[in-house]
C-alpha cells in the first residue's frame, strides 16, 4: 500500500532563512510525488511535482523539491523563507503503476515564518 | 486560469437530513475526485470517479454517500443521512491524465449539527 510521512507537524523559521519541509513515502512502485500548500479557509493548491527525470524540481513561488531514491524522500525546499508563506503543507504521492491511481496525501506540516 | 469549483462554500445541516455538495471539475479533465478533511486532520480520499463510473472508493465511502456526474460539467456528492461526524471540508478535485497533478477546489464546509 502507498502511504507518505510528514514527520514534522510544524516548522518555524525566520524570515530570510532557507526552509526545509520534510516528506517520505512508502514505495511498491515508481511513485508520482506532489507538493500542496493550504492557505486558511482555502483548497489545496499546486506547487509542485515529481514524475520522471531530474531530481530537483523546481515549483511557484520559489519552492524546490528534491527526489531522493534511495532514502524514499521528496524534501520541500525553499532558499529564503517569507512571512507569506506561512501556511499549511501537504506531500501527496502517486504510483504509475501496480498500485493505486490515487493521491494519497500526508498529515500536512504547519510552516511558520517568523518576521 | 481554468479552475474546479465548489458550491456551496459553506453548509449547515441538521443531523440525518440529506446534502449534495456540487463541484464543476475543470472542463476537459477526465479523472475526478472527492477528498474530505476533518478540522485539523489530514486530507482523506473518498472516492475516484472515472468514465462515468466509480474506479475507487475508501472505507469511508459507505453506503451513505454517493457520486453523480450528471449533465458532464457537474460532479456532486451526495450524503443520504448525515452524521455529526460527516462535519468536514469536502475537496472536489480533477485531473487530465496519468501524468498530470489533480487541482483542487476551495472546498465546501460541512458543519452537521
Amino acid at each position: 500500500a502507498q502511504s507518505v510521512a510528514q514527520p514534522e507537524d510544524q516548522v518555524n523559521v525566520a524570515e530570510g532563512n532557507p526552509l526545509t519541509v520534510k516528506c517520505t513515502y512508502s514505495v511498491s512502485g515508481n511513485p508520482y510525488l506532489f507538493w500542496y500548500v493550504q492557505y486558511p479557509n482555502r483548497g489545496l493548491q499546486f506547487l509542485l511535482k515529481y514524475i520522471t527525470g531530474d531530481n530537483l524540481v523546481k515549483g511557484s513561488y520559489g519552492f524546490e523539491a528534491e527526489f531522493n531514491k534511495s532514502q524514499t524522500s521528496f524534501h520541500l525546499k525553499k532558499p529564503s523563507a517569507l512571512v507569506s508563506d506561512s501556511a499549511l503543507y501537504f506531500c501527496a504521492v502517486r504510483f504509475t503503476s501496480g498500485g493505486s491511481y490515487i493521491p494519497t496525501f500526508g498529515r500536512g506540516t504547519s510552516l511558520i515564518v517568523h518576521p | 486560469e481554468p479552475e474546479v469549483t465548489q458550491t456551496p462554500s459553506h453548509q449547515v445541516t441538521q443531523m440525518g437530513q440529506e446534502v449534495i455538495l456540487r463541484c464543476v471539475p475543470i472542463s476537459n479533465h477526465l479523472y475526478f475526485y472527492w477528498y474530505r478533511q476533518i478540522l485539523g486532520q489530514k486530507v482523506e480520499f473518498l472516492v475516484s470517479f472515472y468514465n462515468n463510473e466509480i474506479s475507487e472508493k475508501s472505507e469511508i465511502f459507505d453506503d451513505q454517500f454517493s457520486v453523480e456526474r450528471p449533465d458532464g460539467s457537474n460532479f456532486t456528492l451526495k450524503i443520504r443521512s448525515t452524521k455529526l461526524e460527516d462535519s468536514a471540508m469536502y475537496f472536489c478535485a480533477s485531473r487530465m491524465g496519468s501524468h498530470t497533478e489533480a487541482f483542487f477546489g476551495q472546498g465546501t464546509r460541512l458543519t452537521v449539527v
